[in-house]
């Protein structure tokens, strides 16, 4: 699986976006793009996934730059429910298997 | 949405001694589960892919022989950790895929078990 390269931390006031950064630059054709977060002491929860277009849902917004080669999840109006550890992973598509890296501890404060 | 559980939530247990950990997909059925570990401040590592019916698949470094894993129906694995050691103290999670989505599709965690050898 691809490797991804997420910043250690991040903060962000409370009510604004939260732009995650992850780079992916070893992205092969048939590797998706996920993101988890895990919030401390629980199992991850999912957010978001996608191959090349951009994603949106209830949670998050997923932008993947044209060459895949790096994607940003965006939490639209952060919450302190949100402060966790977010997590970027390329998965290929015919594999099950989720390989998690190092991810971005996210701070949000009041 | 999709819901996996996991019992205990937590167990403390003797040097030396087996403890077993349950993981339930309660609305969907799950072909393949697979269990993580995680240490303090740090991040999830693959143990192995529970697969029903057949031998799990362990990932390099992890001891099969040590970490017994049963995949005996479409909802149910289970862990069982023999001979524990204080350095198994750790917190055990799995997820599954509902097996009747896209491979593609998001797989689901469970709550995780923290598990403490006396």
């Amino acid at each position: 699986d691809a490797k991804t390269t997420q910043p250690p931390s991040m903060d962000c006031a409370e009510g604004r976006a939260a732009n995650l950064p992850c780079n992916h630059s070893t992205i092969s054709g048939n590797e998706y793009v996920y993101w988890y977060r895990q919030i401390h002491s629980q199992g991850p929860q999912y957010i978001i996934h996608g191959l090349k277009n951009n994603e949106t849902n209830e949670m998050a917004s997923l932008i993947i730059t044209e060459d895949r080669k790096s994607s940003t999840l965006i939490l639209p109006h952060a919450t302190l429910r949100d402060t966790a550890v977010y997590y970027c992973i390329v998965r290929k598509g015919d594999t099950d298997k989720l390989i998690f890296g190092t991810g971005t501890r996210l701070q949000v404060f009041p | 949405g999709a819901v996996v559980s996991q019992h205990p939530s937590w167990v403390i247990c003797k040097s030396g001694t087996s403890v077993k950990i349950e993981c339930r997909s309660l609305d969907f059925q799950a072909t393949t589960m697979f269990w993580y570990r995680q240490f303090p401040k740090q991040s999830l590592m693959l143990m192995a892919t529970s697969n029903e019916g057949s031998k799990a698949t362990y990932e390099q470094g992890v001891e099969k022989d040590k970490f017994l894993i049963n995949h005996a129906s479409l909802t149910l694995s289970t862990l069982t950790v023999t001979s524990a050691h204080p350095e198994d103290s750790s917190f055990y999670i799995c997820s599954a895929r509902d097996s009747g989505r896209a491979v593609s599709g998001e797989q689901y965690f469970g709550p995780g078990t923290r598990l403490t050898v006396t």
